[in-house]
Formats: C-alpha cells, sequence, structure tokens
C-alpha cells in the first residue's frame, strides 16, 4: 500500500515568489491536513481538506491556500513568499476526520526562500 | 488559547536505559493524546495514543500515561535502542474543533552507544 506522496521533495525560491505543493494522500483516504514545521515550533496546523472542502484552518496569513480535488489530492500555495516561510511543509491524511484517527504523514517538502 | 507544552527538549540516554518526556495540555476537555515519532527525513509516524477514560497504555517497551487532573500526560521507552534516535511529538485535541490536534514542540531523544 503506497504511503503519502509528497513532491516536491525540495524547493528553493526567491522572496515575492509563489509557490505550490502537492500531496497524494494514502488510497482511499479523504482527509488532508497541512502542517509547517520549523526547528523549535513543532507542528503548526495550516488546514484541512474533507471530501474537497476546507474544514478547519490554522493561524496562517491569507498568503497560505489550498484546495482538494475530487480525488482527495491536495494542493497548498504560499503566495509573496517571505524568508520566515522556509520550512518542512507536511502533509498527512486520514481515512476520515476525527482527532482520534491516525495520521499518516508524508515525508514533507523542504521550502527554502533566499 | 489553546497550548501543549513538551519537557524537555533535548534527551540524552544510555542504551538500556529508560526515556521519559512530558506534555502539558491547557484544554480541560481535550480526550484524544497521541504520540509520534519522526526519524530523520520522514514525516512524523504514530506511535502510541491513549484517551482520556484510561489512564495508562502500554505496546511493549513504549507506555504513555495521562493524568487528567493535572493536565499532563507522558511517554515512557524502557530498555532503549539505538533506533529509538528520534524526535518525539506529543499532541491533544482540541474541543472547539473536534477535529484538530495542537502540537508541543518535539523532544528530540538520543541514545548513547
Amino acid at each position: 500500500k503506497a504511503g503519502v506522496t509528497q513532491t516536491p521533495r525540495y524547493l528553493i525560491k526567491t522572496r515575492g515568489q509563489q509557490v505550490t505543493l502537492s500531496c497524494s494522500p494514502i488510497s482511499g483516504h479523504r482527509s488532508v491536513s497541512w502542517y509547517q514545521q520549523t526547528p523549535g515550533q513543532g507542528l503548526q496546523f495550516l488546514f484541512e481538506y474533507f471530501s474537497e472542502t476546507q474544514r478547519n484552518k490554522g493561524n496562517f496569513p491569507g498568503r497560505f491556500s489550498g484546495r482538494q480535488f475530487s480525488n482527495s489530492r491536495s494542493e497548498m500555495n504560499v503566495s509573496t513568499l517571505e524568508l520566515g516561510d522556509s520550512a518542512l511543509y507536511l502533509c498527512a491524511s486520514s481515512l476520515e476526520r476525527g482527532a482520534g484517527t491516525e495520521a499518516f504523514f508524508g515525508q514533507g517538502t523542504r521550502l527554502t526562500v533566499v | 488559547g489553546e497550548n501543549v507544552e513538551q519537557h524537555p527538549s533535548t534527551l540524552s540516554v544510555q542504551e538500556g536505559d529508560s526515556a521519559v518526556i512530558k506534555c502539558t495540555y491547557s484544554d480541560s476537555a481535550s480526550n484524544y493524546f497521541p504520540w509520534y515519532k519522526q526519524e530523520l527525513g520522514k514525516g512524523p509516524q504514530l506511535i502510541i495514543d491513549i484517551r482520556s477514560n484510561v489512564g495508562e497504555k502500554k505496546d511493549q517497551r513504549i507506555a504513555v500515561t495521562l493524568n487528567k487532573t493535572a493536565k499532563h500526560f507522558s511517554l515512557h521507552i524502557t530498555e532503549t535502542q539505538p533506533e529509538d534516535s528520534a524526535v518525539y511529538f506529543c499532541a491533544a485535541s482540541i474541543t472547539r474543533s473536534n477535529y484538530q490536534l495542537i502540537w508541543g514542540a518535539g523532544t528530540k531523544l538520543i541514545i548513547k552507544p
């Protein structure tokens, strides 16, 4: 059974540019969540998608957005990149919604903004 | 707002000894507490979880204890092995959003040979 796939694995962008990250969940999983991970800050929740609808959103500026397609694949977009956006972006998929449902994480996309 | 504090940030133990990581949460209505392990270059992976109606749960060398009165829970790893070296994250469910977790900042566990 294939795991959660995130592409690309590494990305270098310049301040002011925009970027799109992709996440393919485990087959059959309908919930996809995105997290930003920085050293010492743990995992900061960005948003959750379920059945193509954003169900929850974390405390991030509007420059961060996402969407989910009918096959549950998800993308997140960051516009007008800032140096502080440099981080590991993790995607997690779950079979259903619910805090008690196990989340399966991808390896992440390492974004560096220069 | 809700938060989860995790201590220590780094823990170094001798191989074979036990390791304990502690987390404190703020939302008294939180009812689900998972622990995730993140190895270098990989995403976090669930290793054990506990719900608020249980005080302790064990799985081989790993155990989690929950004290609802004090609002803290702990991860215990016995007979540590080199493969236990990783970053460990605790999390707690947020009642205002039944489907989300709030995460601790992580503990880097180092097993010394």
